[in-house]
């Protein structure tokens, strides 16, 4: 299986501020990469399909980046609403697997 | 609208068998492309993809449980169940039912998550 390396795994941080979330697959990925938000109440929902792509309704501040093994997930102006869990995917090969989260924390 | 709900049994003791139901709308399973997943996330930790069932009654299991396991949909293509076998403490978790998108391989819509304890 691909092992899914966040970090960090909690980050606390100030409304309004720029903060960046990284994911580092054991091996290539070729940009397969998904990224997902856990509220408190444990809906999840999905933010980042394919590396890059915002999924339909989810702010343009946060982005997706990166290739290879290495990508990242930055929202660029912290909103009250955006403390949650934060989890990557990857889905280039079989079973699908998922990074161990990062827990953003109001500071 | 898609909607996904999870039922179960809440607690069940060790070596017993697991029986889930996810039961959805918004969409029929016999329809191309349509895949429905099981989830699963312990308390405090990260998820664990377990099995999937797409619209043309294919299975998908994950290795590492797959003995265990059995995914299936009902002829209505409105439910899909999964049975996990002689269950420890260690498959206690809150299981989610979740829809992969249909223009790229995401979970796209996600059940609120049924939690399930195993102990004695």
């Amino acid at each position: 299986d691909i092992q899914m390396t966040q970090t960090p795994s909690s980050m606390p941080a100030s409304l309004g501020e720029r903060v960046t979330i990284s994911c580092r697959a054991s091996q290539g990925i070729s940009n397969y990469l998904n990224w997902y938000q856990q509220k408190p109440d444990g809906t999840i929902k999905p933010l980042i399909y394919y590396t890059s792509n915002l999924q339909s309704g989810v702010p343009s501040r946060f982005s997706g980046s990166g290739s290879g093994t290495d990508y990242s997930l930055t929202i660029s102006s912290l909103e009250p609403e955006d403390f949650a869990m934060y989890y990557c995917q990857q889905y280039d090969s079989s079973p699908p697997t998922f990074g161990g989260g990062t827990k953003l924390e109001l500071k | 609208q898609v909607t996904l709900k999870e039922s179960g049994p809440g607690m069940l003791q060790p070596s017993k068998t697991l029986s889930l139901t996810c039961s959805f709308s918004g969409f029929s399973l016999s329809t191309s492309g349509m895949v429905v997943s099981w989830i699963r996330q312990p308390s405090g930790k990260s998820l664990e993809w377990l099995a999937a069932i797409d619209w043309d009654g294919d299975k998908y299991y994950n290795p590492s449980l797959k003995n265990r396991l059995t995914v299936s949909k009902d002829t209505s293509n409105t439910q899909v169940f999964l049975k996990i076998t002689s269950v420890d403490t260690a498959d206690t978790a809150t299981y989610f039912c979740v829809r992969r998108g249909t223009t790229a391989y995401y979970f796209e819509y996600w059940g609120q998550g049924v939690m399930v304890t195993v102990s004695s």
